[in-house]
């Protein structure tokens, strides 16, 4: 089956600690998105990449990291400067030629 | 950039009938607009796009509407059923570029039996 896969599906940390999320795809993708989105609230871009070793940031990249060492991986560090990281995050996938963009299941984090 | 506005931010329905959700965009270049639907708990899941080469596009009950002139599209979900209840997604950018998806807040649809 083609698809994105992430995990874990939930995560729970200490204020202080790093955790990294996983997200990988199959579906042969240039592009891979990852969104943070909080209850009751819309899909808020965190940060992009274009192709293998390039990525930028997006709308709000502070307390992040990203790696695109892969195609199909495009890992998240949430780190311990992030203020307020309980949330829901989502990771994505892109063909460029038509531009349907692909979702995985999403990762709840929650910090305690 | 590009601004994306969804209305309504939520909507509840009648099983059987129909529901509308409208999005306007800023940017006239723009020509790919994906409609996603979130299920509570789960990533979003692209339901049905359309391009600026067409006015409508149908897929069983649900159907999407493209204005370029007045840079306005719309989801109309017909014969509406419980399992429609979910958060839909609209968005739009300009297909094949580096640009991204942008979206709109999103609706919360309740379909009541």
């Amino acid at each position: 089956d083609g698809g994105i896969t992430q995990s874990p599906k939930y995560l729970f940390r200490k204020e202080g600690q790093n955790v990294t999320l996983s997200c990988e795809q199959n579906l042969n993708h240039d592009a891979m998105y990852w969104y943070r989105q909080d209850p009751g609230q819309g899909l808020r871009l965190i940060y992009y990449s274009q192709i293998v070793n390039d990525f930028q940031k997006g709308d709000i990249a502070e307390g992040y990291s990203v790696s695109r060492e892969k195609k199909e991986s495009f890992p998240l560090t949430v780190t311990s400067a992030q203020k307020n990281p309980t949330a829901f995050y989502l990771c994505a996938s892109r063909d460029r030629g038509p531009g349907e963009q692909f979702f995985g299941p999403g990762t709840r984090l929650t910090v305690l | 950039g590009e601004n994306v506005e969804q209305h309504p931010s939520t909507l509840s329905v009648q099983e059987g009938d129909s529901a509308v959700i409208k999005c306007t965009y800023s940017d006239s270049a723009s020509n790919y607009f994906p409609w996603y639907k979130q299920e509570l708990g789960k990533g979003p899941q692209l339901i049905i796009d359309i391009r600026s080469n067409v006015g409508e596009k149908k897929d069983q009950r649900i159907a999407v509407t493209l204005n370029k002139t007045a840079k306005h599209f719309s989801l109309h979900i017909t014969e509406t059923q419980p399992e429609d209840s979910a958060v839909y997604f609209c968005a739009a950018t300009v297909s094949g570029s580096a640009r991204q998806l942008t979206f709109g807040s999103g609706t919360q649809l309740t379909v009541l039996p």
